[in-house]
């Protein structure tokens, strides 16, 4: 079945450094949609960035994205960290269902 | 704008008894609902995904008969916790979505439950 990777279970840098979180995923279906998810501590998840066009870049809030269908991959970027950005980070996939298939997640933690 | 809303947000229930939280939608129409636990040390475990008009989707490990869910409308959904053990402790989302496969799926804000 379909499913979502996220390698880092926990990424900490300083404040200022680039930010890349890996997302990789695995369907047999062409045309799937990719999200990333950001939840701050005590706060439900909220959508940051969705896309499903092979190799264009997706933009919210300073960060980004590109689905790279060749290579399943959806990973997230930032060129510079911020401490607000503190928080778990979910990619997620839906192959054309009702159904999210959400990745382990990754912490991310932003230090001064 | 789209909202979501979960209630209670916290409840404390004795082992072996049971409880019932409750999702709304407001400001959409929420054709699926999808429910998931979240405990301290793991991610997302989704539950159950419900669409209005047909069967709803137990995942592995979750049945119908512990955790069962009513979809009766377009903007509410509630599940039951029957049985609660320490097991099923953590945070309870429910995340609602309309339209297509490109959909957001808007969160509530969780219902905590503890166990004793």
């Amino acid at each position: 079945g379909d499913s979502v990777t996220q390698t880092e279970g926990l990424v900490t840098l300083t404040e200022g450094l680039p930010v890349m979180l890996n997302c990789t995923y695995q369907t047999i279906y062409s045309n799937p949609f990719l999200f990333w998810y950001v939840q701050h501590l005590n706060e439900s998840p909220r959508l940051l960035l969705k896309s499903f066009t092979d190799n264009k870049r997706t933009e919210h809030q300073g960060f980004h994205a590109t689905l790279h269908k060749s290579s399943s991959s959806f990973h997230l970027q930032k060129s510079s960290a911020q401490l607000s950005d503190s928080a778990l980070y979910y990619c997620a996939l839906t192959s054309g269902s009702w159904q999210l298939i959400f990745g382990s997640g990754t912490q991310l933690t932003v230090m001064p | 704008g789209a909202l979501v809303y979960q209630y209670p947000r916290r409840t404390i229930c004795k082992s072996g008894t049971s409880m019932r939280m409750e999702c709304q939608a407001v400001g959409f129409q929420a054709t699926s609902v999808a429910w998931y636990r979240q405990s301290p040390q793991k991610t997302f475990e989704l539950i159950a995904l419900s669409t209005v008009n047909s069967a709803i989707k137990y995942e592995q490990n979750f049945t119908q008969e512990k955790f069962p869910i009513s979809h009766p409308n377009l903007s509410f959904s509630s599940m039951t916790v029957l049985n609660a053990y320490l097991e099923d402790r953590g945070l309870y989302l429910c995340g609602a979505r309309t339209g297509g496969a490109d959909a957001e799926q808007f969160f509530g804000p969780g219902t905590r439950l503890t166990v004793l």
